[in-house]
């Protein structure tokens, strides 16, 4: 079945700094993938998401690539601020056996001053 | 602005009792979700409903119940079955089955056992 298996946290970083967290997947078919922040006692918010291969998804300085040939979708950012600091959720949504969205177990970034 | 909106924020529940938690949308989606978050962990889906008056069990149904009598209300009941209820409550929703649009998230429901 589908998967997402994300970096385990949590990524501690100083600001200014470069952000990776990595994120591969299973999946059969051509699955759309998103990435989602959540900030502490919040709900998920959709950050971006890329619908096909070699799309990249951006938004306030996050990007990540859909790459097939590695079946990846890692998030990047230049230059983290203090306020990224939050749990980032790679998902998975599958257009073959069913439509469920599968999400990863989450990776937390600190970002210190 | 449209949304989704969960009620109450925070909900304590005596052993033995039932509760509802509450998920309203103003987006005109079709579809709504709940999902259940431990600390530290991901997300797990215990039902979801396409259309009004539909619904289905996701992974972990188990102890809980829903209706859909409304497109905007998604009510999730946690009942005295439920053994380990201590948790944060997510209600979603997106535009349909189509693909690609994501999920809108309320701003969840912390629900303890005292």
């Amino acid at each position: 079945g589908n998967s997402v298996t994300q970096m385990e946290g949590p990524v501690t970083l100083s600001e200014e700094a470069f952000l990776t967290i990595n994120c591969t997947y299973t999946a059969t078919g051509y699955p759309s993938l998103f990435w989602y922040v959540q900030y502490p006692g919040e709900g998920l918010q959709l950050l971006l998401k890329a619908t096909k291969a070699d799309d990249k998804g951006s938004n306030k300085g996050f990007e990540a690539t859909y790459r097939k040939e590695t079946t990846s979708f890692h998030l990047e950012k230049g230059s983290v601020q203090v306020s990224d600091s939050a749990v980032y959720f790679c998902a998975l949504e599958g257009n073959t056996g069913g439509f469920k969205t599968i999400f990863g177990a989450g990776t937390r970034l600190f970002v210190k001053a | 602005d449209g949304g989704i909106t969960q009620s109450p924020k925070y909900l304590f529940r005596k052993e033995g009792q039932n509760v509802t938690l509450s998920c309203e949308q103003n987006l005109n989606h079709d579809a709504m979700y709940w999902y259940r978050q431990d600390p530290g962990q991901g997300l797990r889906l215990i039902y979801y409903s396409q259309i009004v008056n539909d619904f289905q069990k996701g992974d972990i149904a188990e102890g809980y119940s829903v209706s859909r009598e409304k497109k905007e209300s998604f009510p999730l009941t946690v009942t005295s079955a439920q053994k380990n209820p201590t948790a944060f409550y997510l209600c979603a929703s997106s535009i349909g089955l189509e693909l690609n649009y994501g999920y809108t998230f309320g701003s969840g429901t912390r629900l303890t056992v005292v």
